[in-house]
Formats: C-alpha cells, structure tokens, sequence
C-alpha cells in the first residue's frame, strides 16, 4: 500500500526565512497530494494541493512542488511569520483513501 | 455556521466503559470519515462512509462502531475503552469520496481513558 514519509519532523526559522517541508511516497498512482495545516489544538485544514498533471502551484507565499519521477512533492513557505506556527501535514491519494505523512512542526521565532 | 461539528470536544472516562462521538455535517457532502490522531500527531483514517454506507473499514478493533444514520450524520461508538485508545478522534467529510477532493474537519473529540 501506499507509504507516505515527511522531513524534517522539526524545523525551526527564523521569521521572515522560509521553510521547505519534503515528501515521499510510494505509490506511482497516487494522484493528489494536499497540505494540511493544524495550529495547536485546532483541526487539519486544507492550505494547498497540487494533482499530479502539474509539477508547481503557487498560492501568494505558499508554494508546491511535485516531482513524479522521483515520487516527492515539496512545500515552501516565504516570508514566514509567527502565525504560520503550526504542524504541517502532506498527503497522498490511493483509489480509496487519503495517506497522511508523519507531520513537520514548524515554529517561526519573531 | 460550522460545516463538520462532533460532540463532545472532550470526553474523560474510566478504562473498559463505553463511550459514542457524533459528528454531523451540513455542507450536503456524501461522504464522511473517522481520523485517529495520536499523541505524536500520526493522523490515521480508521472508517469511512459513502451514502450511509460503510467503504473503509481500517484495521480497527471491533470495539469501535461507526453508525451512518444518514449522510449528513457519522457517530463512533466504542465499547470496552482501553487506555490506547486515548487519542484526538477527527471527525471529516468530502464531497464525493474520490480521494482527491479537499477534506473539512470537525473541531476533534479529546478521549482521554484513565
């Protein structure tokens, strides 16, 4: 089955540096990979997604890329402030289920 | 008005009794899930439900029960808690359940077994 694994665990930045998130996954039929966002205490929403005909979207400062050859996909934030403070979570479809990644905490310091 | 809401937002209970969560939604969506979150944020599906009727059925213990009274509607009981079970318990729904459309999550349920 599908096997979706997410780097770093941790990242920690400065504010006004950007971040990169990096995925993996195994299955070449995967076809949609979505970002979820989770502040603490709060509940995983969408922030962007990117399907597997298209290797980059953009959405102001937020920014994925995919990489079907190699099977990972990438997300980068510019500009970070402290409210993109959260734990990050990449995804990938099967035919039947969604696939979550293990989770990347960022914290922006000020 | 919120699109995906479950209740409780915080369930504490002792060891081997037995406990429901109701979700509910109203963004007309035909399709609803179970996630378990752990304590180190691993997100996993457990159940899902197209239409009232039952699609994913991860590898759970039949101690846990989805019940899909209609489409708008997806209550999770579990009989027998164990202290594994302690966990936050997301409630989500989607329009068709072709995996690969967006997710709303409910506002989680906090289970917390002494």
């Amino acid at each position: 089955g599908e096997n979706v694994e997410q780097h770093p665990s941790t990242l920690s930045v400065q504010e006004g540096d950007s971040a990169v998130i990096k995925c993996t996954y195994s299955d070449s039929a995967s076809n949609y990979f979505p970002w979820y966002k989770q502040e603490l205490g709060k509940r995983p929403q969408l922030i962007i997604d990117i399907r597997s005909n298209v290797g980059e979207k953009k959405d102001q400062r937020i920014a994925v890329t995919l990489n079907k050859t190699a099977k990972h996909f990438s997300l980068h934030i510019t500009e970070t402030q402290p409210e993109d403070s959260a734990v990050y979570f990449c995804a990938a479809s099967t035919p039947d289920k969604l696939i979550f990644g293990t989770g990347t905490r960022l914290q922006v310091f000020p | 008005d919120t699109a995906v809401s479950q209740t409780p937002k915080y369930l504490v209970t002792q060891m081997g009794n037995d406990k429901s969560i109701k979700c509910e939604q109203n963004l007309g969506h035909d399709t609803m899930y179970w996630y378990k979150q752990d304590s180190k944020k691993f997100l996993k599906i457990m159940f899902s439900y197209n239409n009232k009727e039952l699609i994913i059925n991860e590898t759970v213990p039949n101690r846990f029960s989805p019940k899909s009274p209609d489409k708008a509607h997806l209550n999770l009981h579990i009989n027998s808690l164990e202290l594994g079970d302690s966990a936050v318990y997301f409630c989500a729904s989607s329009q068709a359940g072709t995996m690969n459309e967006k997710l709303f999550f409910g506002s989680g349920t906090q289970l917390s077994v002494l």
